[in-house]
């Protein structure tokens, strides 16, 4: 079985700051992909970025990157220049590549952007 | 093009009634995934259906909770003799199916309150 696990349970960054939030997996599977949702107050899901593990190069949209680190399993989220809009709830899921895409999520982080 | 729709946004019920959660997925998805998340807490699995099938349940509670992916119509996720501990926000997501790579698309989620 695939757990993910979110060791952060509260981070707080500056307006403006750069960010990381913690996520690491485990799993014996050697193809699947790994994302970073976002979920602000209004409580809808919003896909952040995605990372597929057999990709080297570590993906980024815009403000948001990560940090894939295979052997380790480890799957950071970074946000640079952080805006008061970020503040969410931010959740890190597994998915393994195979017929049934069930996804496993972690426990999420609680950030908060201070003005 | 409209995304994955649940009904209702809000649903309150008094103990011991009955709840009844839908979900429409995506046009063209054929994969439907129910999670709950507990205030404060992570999303969880609860099931996963294809049409007219349930493939994974092992995240569903064995009593009063259940759930139906008919060939027409909207999958329906119903839990009998509500108690207060059901109170939570429950997501509705749908992939593709078989030969997708895609991560699964998210409801906004049903508020279910427990008078």
């Amino acid at each position: 079985a695939q757990t993910v696990t979110q060791s952060q349970p509260e981070m707080s960054v500056q307006e403006a700051e750069t960010v990381t939030l913690s996520c690491t997996y485990d799993t014996s599977e050697n193809n699947y992909y790994l994302f970073w949702y976002k979920q602000p107050p209004s409580r809808q899901m919003i896909l952040v970025i995605r990372q597929e593990a057999y990709k080297q190069q570590n993906a980024t949209e815009n403000r948001f990157s990560v940090n894939f680190q295979k052997a380790a399993k480890s799957f950071s989220l970074k946000i640079s220049d952080s805006q008061l809009g970020d503040t969410a709830m931010y959740f890190c899921a597994f998915m393994k590549h195979d017929i049934n895409n069930d996804m496993r999520f972690g426990a999420g982080t609680r950030l908060t952007v201070k003005p | 093009n409209a995304g994955v729709m649940q009904n209702p946004r809000h649903l309150v019920r008094r103990r011991g009634q009955e709840a009844r959660l839908r979900c429409s997925p995506m046009k063209g998805h054929s994969h439907v995934y129910w999670y709950r998340q507990l205030p404060e807490e992570g999303l969880k699995f609860m099931v996963y259906l294809q049409k007219e099938n349930i493939i994974d349940e092992s995240g569903m509670p064995k009593e009063r909770f259940s759930a139906e992916f008919p060939k027409e119509g909207p999958s329906i996720l119903r839990i009998q003799q509500v108690v207060r501990g059901d109170s939570a926000a429950y997501f509705c997501a749908s992939s593709p199916g078989l030969t997708s790579n895609q991560p699964q698309h998210f409801g906004d989620g049903t508020r279910l309150s427990i008078l």
